[in-house]
């Protein structure tokens, strides 16, 4: 049982370049969450996805686009990465009856 | 919309004492968490809470949920080393998941 994983852990990307984050959960959960956090603050949330197939922005959408793939599958799209975009970046999931939240171990974005 | 405060930002804890961290929210909420996170690390889940007067313990840690007032609470009981770490918060509100700043904890001799 892997929980949530996501990839890649390390990404270093220029300026305009795009990427995809993604993040995958074997609970089947229903809800799973896009989280950026940057030195010194708390979790911003960015996209949200309370079941398959719909999709909410959070506090700090801009910038970024989501897609929720399956239930198992949210990614996170940078169409072109601007250095404001370097952070650790975290997905989660929540269960419908499991009511804990699961957290990935992050993915460490850095913008030149 | 749902906000999620945390006080103190930091707290500099004194080995053998005891402190409490509080958290409140700004609208009903559906559940509420409370995590650790060390350095370079992702989220360690502490405690989920939720209805009006729940309390969990694990250990020197106890969390506690007050509805009407909105607030949560982490007590640390007889603070050690091994304790120094970020804490935080989070509040659930119609699938939407927001977390306080957290609370950067220290724990000195």
């Amino acid at each position: 049982n892997a929980g949530v994983t996501q990839t890649p852990k390390f990404q270093v990307l220029k300026t305009g370049q795009s990427m995809t984050l993604q993040c995958a959960q074997d609970m089947n959960h229903n809800s799973m969450y896009w989280y950026r956090q940057d030195p010194g603050m708390g979790l911003r949330l960015i996209y949200y996805s309370a079941s398959e197939g719909t999709t909410d922005k959070g506090e700090v959408p801009n910038g970024y686009n989501v897609s929720r793939l399956n239930k198992r599958e949210f990614s996170l799209r940078l169409e072109s990465a601007a250095p404001s975009q370097t952070s650790v970046y975290f997905c989660a999931s929540i269960g419908q009856t499991n009511t804990e939240a699961f957290f990935g171990q992050g993915t460490r974005l850095t913008v030149v | 919309e749902l906000k999620v405060e945390q006080n103190p930002l930091f707290l500099s804890m004194q080995e053998g004492k005891n402190y409490t961290i509080y958290c409140n929210y700004s609208t009903t909420s559906d559940r509420l968490y409370w995590y650790r996170q060390d350095p370079g690390k992702s989220l360690e889940s502490l405690f989920v809470l939720l209805s009006n007067g729940a309390v969990k313990q694990e250990g020197r840690l106890m969390a506690s949920l007050d509805t009407k007032a909105r607030l949560s609470t982490l007590h640390i009981t007889a603070a050690v080393h091994d304790l120094s770490a970020t804490y935080f918060c989070a509040a659930l509100n119609d699938y939407k998941l927001s977390f306080g700043a957290g609370t950067t904890v220290t724990v000195r001799a």
